[in-house]
Protein backbone atom coordinates (compact mmCIF):
# COMPACT_ATOMS: atom_id res chain seq x y z
CA UNK A 1 0.00 0.00 0.00
CA UNK A 2 1.10 3.05 -1.15
CA UNK A 3 1.57 5.76 1.62
CA UNK A 4 2.86 9.58 2.15
CA UNK A 5 3.46 10.00 6.25
CA UNK A 6 4.30 13.74 6.76
CA UNK A 7 5.67 15.01 10.24
CA UNK A 8 3.77 17.20 12.60
CA UNK A 9 2.46 20.45 12.84
CA UNK A 10 5.28 23.26 13.47
CA UNK A 11 4.76 26.67 15.06
CA UNK A 12 7.33 29.02 14.24
CA UNK A 13 8.74 32.49 14.78
CA UNK A 14 8.94 34.90 11.43
CA UNK A 15 12.38 35.08 10.00
CA UNK A 16 12.81 31.30 11.22
CA UNK A 17 13.17 28.00 9.17
CA UNK A 18 11.63 24.71 8.84
CA UNK A 19 11.87 21.36 7.74
CA UNK A 20 8.72 19.44 7.03
CA UNK A 21 9.36 15.86 6.05
CA UNK A 22 7.25 13.06 3.75
CA UNK A 23 8.49 9.48 4.52
CA UNK A 24 7.54 7.06 1.35
CA UNK A 25 6.66 3.80 1.60
CA UNK A 26 4.95 0.95 -0.38
CA UNK A 27 6.19 1.14 -3.84
CA UNK A 28 9.79 2.79 -4.97
CA UNK A 29 10.46 6.02 -4.20
CA UNK A 30 13.25 6.62 -7.00
CA UNK A 31 10.85 5.93 -9.75
CA UNK A 32 7.63 8.74 -9.28
CA UNK A 33 8.67 12.49 -9.06
CA UNK A 34 7.39 14.03 -5.55
CA UNK A 35 5.87 17.31 -5.22
CA UNK A 36 4.66 20.04 -2.77
CA UNK A 37 1.90 21.77 -2.41
CA UNK A 38 0.72 24.98 -0.42
CA UNK A 39 -3.08 25.40 0.81
CA UNK A 40 -3.61 28.44 2.82
CA UNK A 41 -6.43 28.41 5.02
CA UNK A 42 -9.94 28.11 3.11
CA UNK A 43 -8.06 29.10 0.10
CA UNK A 44 -6.73 27.41 -3.22
CA UNK A 45 -3.84 24.99 -4.00
CA UNK A 46 -0.38 25.87 -5.55
CA UNK A 47 1.91 24.11 -6.84
CA UNK A 48 5.42 24.45 -5.51
CA UNK A 49 7.54 22.49 -6.93
CA UNK A 50 8.74 18.86 -7.61
CA UNK A 51 11.69 16.85 -7.07
CA UNK A 52 13.06 13.64 -8.95
CA UNK A 53 14.13 11.24 -5.85
CA UNK A 54 16.84 9.35 -8.52
CA UNK A 55 18.83 12.25 -9.36
CA UNK A 56 17.51 15.15 -6.93
CA UNK A 57 17.06 17.57 -9.90
CA UNK A 58 14.04 20.22 -8.77
CA UNK A 59 11.82 22.18 -10.53
CA UNK A 60 10.22 25.20 -8.70
CA UNK A 61 7.72 27.29 -9.22
CA UNK A 62 8.87 30.35 -9.67
CA UNK A 63 6.64 32.29 -7.20
CA UNK A 64 8.92 29.71 -4.39
CA UNK A 65 11.89 29.79 -5.73
CA UNK A 66 13.96 31.28 -2.54
CA UNK A 67 11.38 30.23 -0.64
CA UNK A 68 11.38 26.88 -0.68
CA UNK A 69 13.91 24.31 -1.25
CA UNK A 70 13.25 20.44 -1.64
CA UNK A 71 15.77 17.73 -1.02
CA UNK A 72 15.52 13.98 -0.58
CA UNK A 73 17.28 11.20 1.72
CA UNK A 74 17.11 7.71 -0.52
CA UNK A 75 18.52 5.81 2.42
CA UNK A 76 15.10 6.62 4.07
CA UNK A 77 12.30 7.06 0.73
CA UNK A 78 11.90 10.27 2.87
CA UNK A 79 11.49 13.41 1.02
CA UNK A 80 11.94 16.96 2.80
CA UNK A 81 10.58 20.86 2.14
CA UNK A 82 12.52 23.40 3.82
CA UNK A 83 11.27 26.96 3.96
CA UNK A 84 13.12 29.46 4.72
CA UNK A 85 12.48 33.48 6.07
CA UNK A 86 9.09 32.91 6.76
CA UNK A 87 6.49 35.39 7.37
CA UNK A 88 2.68 35.06 7.84
CA UNK A 89 2.05 34.67 4.27
CA UNK A 90 3.26 31.41 4.78
CA UNK A 91 1.32 29.90 7.51
CA UNK A 92 -0.32 27.39 5.46
CA UNK A 93 -0.76 23.31 5.38
CA UNK A 94 1.42 21.59 3.76
CA UNK A 95 1.55 18.83 1.43
CA UNK A 96 3.34 16.06 -0.50
CA UNK A 97 2.01 14.37 -3.28
CA UNK A 98 3.51 11.18 -5.74
CA UNK A 99 3.20 11.79 -9.29
CA UNK A 100 2.28 9.13 -11.51
CA UNK A 101 0.18 10.40 -14.41
CA UNK A 102 -1.15 13.17 -11.81
CA UNK A 103 -0.61 13.48 -8.10
CA UNK A 104 -1.92 10.06 -7.25
CA UNK A 105 -1.12 9.81 -3.60
CA UNK A 106 -0.96 12.33 -1.31
CA UNK A 107 0.15 13.24 2.47
CA UNK A 108 -1.86 13.82 5.30
CA UNK A 109 -0.32 17.22 4.82
CA UNK A 110 1.64 19.49 7.26
CA UNK A 111 0.02 22.50 9.11
CA UNK A 112 3.11 25.30 9.47
CA UNK A 113 1.76 28.61 11.68
CA UNK A 114 4.20 31.21 11.47
CA UNK A 115 3.26 33.72 14.72
CA UNK A 116 5.43 35.47 17.09
CA UNK B 1 2.01 30.52 -16.75
CA UNK B 2 -1.02 28.68 -17.64
CA UNK B 3 -4.07 29.59 -15.83
CA UNK B 4 -6.94 27.56 -14.68
CA UNK B 5 -10.54 29.42 -14.57
CA UNK B 6 -12.81 26.96 -12.70
CA UNK B 7 -16.28 27.53 -12.17
CA UNK B 8 -18.66 27.35 -10.76
CA UNK B 9 -17.00 28.56 -7.61
CA UNK B 10 -20.15 27.14 -5.35
CA UNK B 11 -23.22 25.31 -5.80
CA UNK B 12 -25.49 23.46 -3.97
CA UNK B 13 -27.46 20.50 -5.15
CA UNK B 14 -29.94 17.55 -3.91
CA UNK B 15 -28.75 13.89 -3.61
CA UNK B 16 -29.44 12.16 -7.32
CA UNK B 17 -29.11 15.46 -8.91
CA UNK B 18 -26.49 15.63 -11.37
CA UNK B 19 -23.67 18.23 -11.29
CA UNK B 20 -20.89 19.57 -14.10
CA UNK B 21 -18.03 21.28 -12.84
CA UNK B 22 -15.65 23.19 -15.26
CA UNK B 23 -12.25 24.55 -15.57
CA UNK B 24 -11.16 26.16 -18.77
CA UNK B 25 -7.31 26.60 -19.58
CA UNK B 26 -5.72 29.74 -20.39
CA UNK B 27 -3.66 27.87 -23.80
CA UNK B 28 -4.01 24.44 -25.21
CA UNK B 29 -3.10 21.56 -22.47
CA UNK B 30 -3.36 18.71 -24.31
CA UNK B 31 -5.53 16.43 -21.97
CA UNK B 32 -2.77 16.85 -19.62
CA UNK B 33 -5.55 17.87 -17.02
CA UNK B 34 -6.62 16.37 -13.16
CA UNK B 35 -9.45 16.44 -11.12
CA UNK B 36 -9.54 16.20 -7.44
CA UNK B 37 -11.88 15.89 -4.43
CA UNK B 38 -10.85 17.79 -0.89
CA UNK B 39 -12.98 16.74 1.94
CA UNK B 40 -12.54 19.68 4.96
CA UNK B 41 -9.66 18.72 6.91
CA UNK B 42 -8.20 16.21 4.28
CA UNK B 43 -5.55 15.49 1.61
CA UNK B 44 -6.91 16.21 -2.09
CA UNK B 45 -8.00 12.70 -3.66
CA UNK B 46 -7.47 11.97 -6.96
CA UNK B 47 -10.60 11.08 -9.29
CA UNK B 48 -9.37 11.64 -12.80
CA UNK B 49 -6.28 11.97 -14.92
CA UNK B 50 -5.71 12.69 -18.27
CA UNK B 51 -9.00 14.51 -18.87
CA UNK B 52 -10.94 11.17 -18.89
CA UNK B 53 -9.47 8.36 -17.14
CA UNK B 54 -10.92 7.40 -13.69
CA UNK B 55 -8.43 7.18 -11.15
CA UNK B 56 -8.30 3.60 -9.09
CA UNK B 57 -11.44 3.20 -7.00
CA UNK B 58 -13.56 5.95 -8.17
CA UNK B 59 -17.31 5.32 -8.74
CA UNK B 60 -18.08 5.26 -12.11
CA UNK B 61 -20.89 8.18 -11.83
CA UNK B 62 -17.67 10.49 -12.15
CA UNK B 63 -16.53 10.87 -15.07
CA UNK B 64 -14.26 13.61 -17.02
CA UNK B 65 -14.25 15.36 -20.63
CA UNK B 66 -12.82 17.63 -22.66
CA UNK B 67 -9.99 18.96 -24.60
CA UNK B 68 -7.64 21.72 -25.57
CA UNK B 69 -8.78 24.39 -23.32
CA UNK B 70 -12.10 23.33 -22.09
CA UNK B 71 -12.72 20.58 -19.46
CA UNK B 72 -15.17 19.42 -17.38
CA UNK B 73 -15.95 17.17 -14.54
CA UNK B 74 -19.30 15.71 -14.66
CA UNK B 75 -20.94 14.22 -11.42
CA UNK B 76 -24.00 11.71 -11.83
CA UNK B 77 -26.96 10.89 -9.03
CA UNK B 78 -24.94 13.01 -6.57
CA UNK B 79 -24.82 10.50 -3.48
CA UNK B 80 -24.45 13.09 -0.01
CA UNK B 81 -20.76 11.45 0.55
CA UNK B 82 -19.78 13.89 -2.82
CA UNK B 83 -20.07 16.77 -0.81
CA UNK B 84 -16.69 19.06 -0.63
CA UNK B 85 -14.57 21.19 -3.12
CA UNK B 86 -12.85 19.93 -6.09
CA UNK B 87 -10.12 21.49 -7.72
CA UNK B 88 -8.18 21.00 -11.31
CA UNK B 89 -4.60 21.10 -12.31
CA UNK B 90 -2.94 20.81 -15.20
CA UNK B 91 0.38 19.65 -16.17
CA UNK B 92 1.26 20.61 -19.42
CA UNK B 93 4.40 22.87 -18.80
CA UNK B 94 4.94 23.98 -15.36
CA UNK B 95 4.25 25.53 -13.16
CA UNK B 96 1.36 23.14 -12.58
CA UNK B 97 -0.93 25.26 -11.70
CA UNK B 98 -4.64 24.26 -10.24
CA UNK B 99 -8.00 26.04 -10.49
CA UNK B 100 -9.83 27.97 -8.26
CA UNK B 101 -11.96 25.41 -6.68
CA UNK B 102 -15.37 24.64 -6.86
CA UNK B 103 -17.21 23.83 -3.06
CA UNK B 104 -19.83 21.68 -3.84
CA UNK B 105 -22.73 21.81 -0.90
CA UNK B 106 -25.18 19.17 -0.50
CA UNK B 107 -29.31 20.66 -0.36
Amino acid sequence: EVQLQQSGPELVKPGASVKISCKASGYSFTGYFMNWVKQSHGKSLEWIGRINPYNGDTFYNQKFKGKATLTVDKSSSTAHMELLSLTSEDSAVYYCGRYGAAMDYWGQGTSVTVSS
Amino acid sequence: DIQMTQSPASLSVSVGETVTITCRASENIYSNLAWYQQKQGKSPQLLVYAATNLADGVPSRFSGSGSGTQYSLKINSLQSEDFGSYYCQHFWGTPWTFGGGTKLEIK
